[in-house]
């Protein structure tokens, strides 16, 4: 049973847009939100996180939303870089046990 | 620190020999997880331990997978036989202890069965 629910599967912007990638998880048990983000022929790496007690998380160009009566959480990418070009998952985890992956963006920012 | 180490980064072998990846987690770390990423699935979690003990292997795919955590410093992932669905990038993470404490990722190893 897929707990975590990604989308858009790829997306492609101008330099300079706003990404827009959405996750929605079913486990209201779940209180940790990470992002990761992954190159070519590298392992995932974490980007950013949120905890449900707040709706909104920025670090730099990158920022969460979180609605926890929705059961939502998008990563917003501000002024987007080609070098911003990454496949990106959600994931939630309840109570330091393991993460629950979504299945990914594929992102392409175009110069 | 030199992050997870894992070995070897690629391996291609031929159906029904045995594999054995690698890992070397982050020194100080208690938490280890392995990990089967493919364009099908996703990434998928296959095991995971915590102070040397196994969690939860309920991803391993079948009795052809085995893992080992012998030590602190040191994991194995084993496939035997392997078979061509195996190919996949294989990644190990791992975690210090603490609510939400953040997984590291190996660079992976690209196994290619054919």
């Amino acid at each position: 049973q897929q707990q975590v629910k990604q989308s858009p599967q790829s997306l492609i912007v101008q330099k300079g847009g706003i990404p827009i990638i959405n996750c929605a998880y079913e486990n209201t048990a779940f209180d940790y939100f990470p992002w990761y983000q992954q190159f070519p022929g590298k392992g995932p790496a974490l980007l950013i996180a949120i905890r449900p007690d707040v709706s909104e998380k920025k670090e730099g160009r990158f920022t969460i939303s979180f609605n926890k009566s929705a059961k939502q959480f998008s990563l917003h990418i501000m002024d987007s870089q080609p070098g911003d070009s990454a496949t990106y998952f959600c994931a939630a985890a309840r109570s330091a046990r393991q993460l629950t992956f979504g299945s990914g963006t594929q992102l392409t920012v175009l110069p | 620190d030199a992050g997870v180490i894992q070995s070897p980064r690629h391996e291609v072998t031929e159906m029904g020999q045995e594999v054995t990846l690698r890992c070397k987690p982050i020194s100080g770390h208690n938490s280890l997880f392995w990990y089967r990423q493919t364009m099908m699935r996703g990434l998928e979690l296959l095991i995971y331990f915590n102070n040397n003990v196994p969690i939860d292997d309920s991803g391993m795919p079948e009795d052809r997978f085995s893992a080992k955590m012998p030590n602190a410093s040191f994991s194995t992932l084993k496939i035997q036989p392997s078979e061509p669905r195996d190919s996949a990038v294989y990644f190990c993470a791992s975690r210090a202890s603490g609510v939400g404490e953040t997984q590291y990722f190996g660079p992976g190893t690209r196994l290619l069965v054919l």
